[in-house]
């Protein structure tokens, strides 16, 4: 147990569908992220959110939209997807978002999405 | 070219032996570096960050090379539980992460 969990581990959905992704973290941390991965490509940084507020939107499809209400929680809102977009999509969550040392990211075990 | 670059492998090594791999940058700009692990079908998890000096963490040694932009990771006396994916992940500045594609390390009996 990492201390960030995600909710579902695994996610099939329709086209059409609507659902979301969960994650929370108990580290007390300030930032977190979503990353995807797929299978032969490096991770891929999605969003990032400090202090509840969002930093980054790395040109990401407005068929993904996260949502952010506090510095524990973060969701991804998934609708009317692609089967492209079957990943593993990690969330992770660090001290904060500057060099320092202390800012490693700590992931959570992933939900697996496949999109039919 | 790709930001960070590493050999997709797999590294077959027997176990008791010595494995060592690299991954390289393009980015001269980039602050720190780090090495994660990640198992199958489980999630990364940081393994070490790596010092300009280099560093060593029990069997893992990392190097950072910034003349030649690469880092490298050695791991001795591979045990067979070392099998994993290793991320090589750089800082840029504005604190942008960077993964590579990972190296595949497969330690057999």
């Amino acid at each position: 147990e990492t201390g960030v969990t995600q909710t579902p581990r695994h996610l099939v959905m329709g086209m059409t569908n609507k659902k979301s992704l969960k994650c929370e973290q108990h580290l007390g941390h300030n930032a977190m992220y979503w990353y995807k991965q797929s299978a032969k490509k490096p991770l891929e940084l999605m969003f990032v959110y400090n202090f509840k507020e969002q930093t980054e939107n790395n040109s990401v499809p407005s068929r993904f939209s996260p949502e952010c209400p506090n510095s524990s929680h973060l969701f991804l809102h998934l609708h009317t997807l692609q089967p492209e977009d079957s990943a593993l999509y990690l969330c992770a969550s660090s001290a904060g978002t500057g060099v320092s040392g202390a800012n490693v990211l700590t992931f959570g075990a992933g939900s697996r999405l496949t999109v039919l | 070219r790709k930001e960070v670059e590493q050999d997709p492998g797999p590294f077959n090594v027997p176990e008791g032996a010595t494995v060592a791999f690299n991954c390289t940058y393009s980015n001269s700009a980039s602050q720190s570096f780090f090495w994660y692990r990640q198992d199958c079908r489980k999630e990364p998890k940081l393994l070490m960050s790596v010092y300009s000096s280099g560093n060593e963490d029990g069997r893992f040694t990392a190097q950072l090379n910034r003349a030649s932009q690469y880092i490298s990771l050695l791991i001795r006396d591979s045990k067979l539980s070392d099998s994993a994916t290793y991320l090589c992940v750089q800082r840029a500045a504005g604190n942008k992460l960077t993964f590579g594609g990972g190296t595949r390390v497969l330690v057999k009996p």
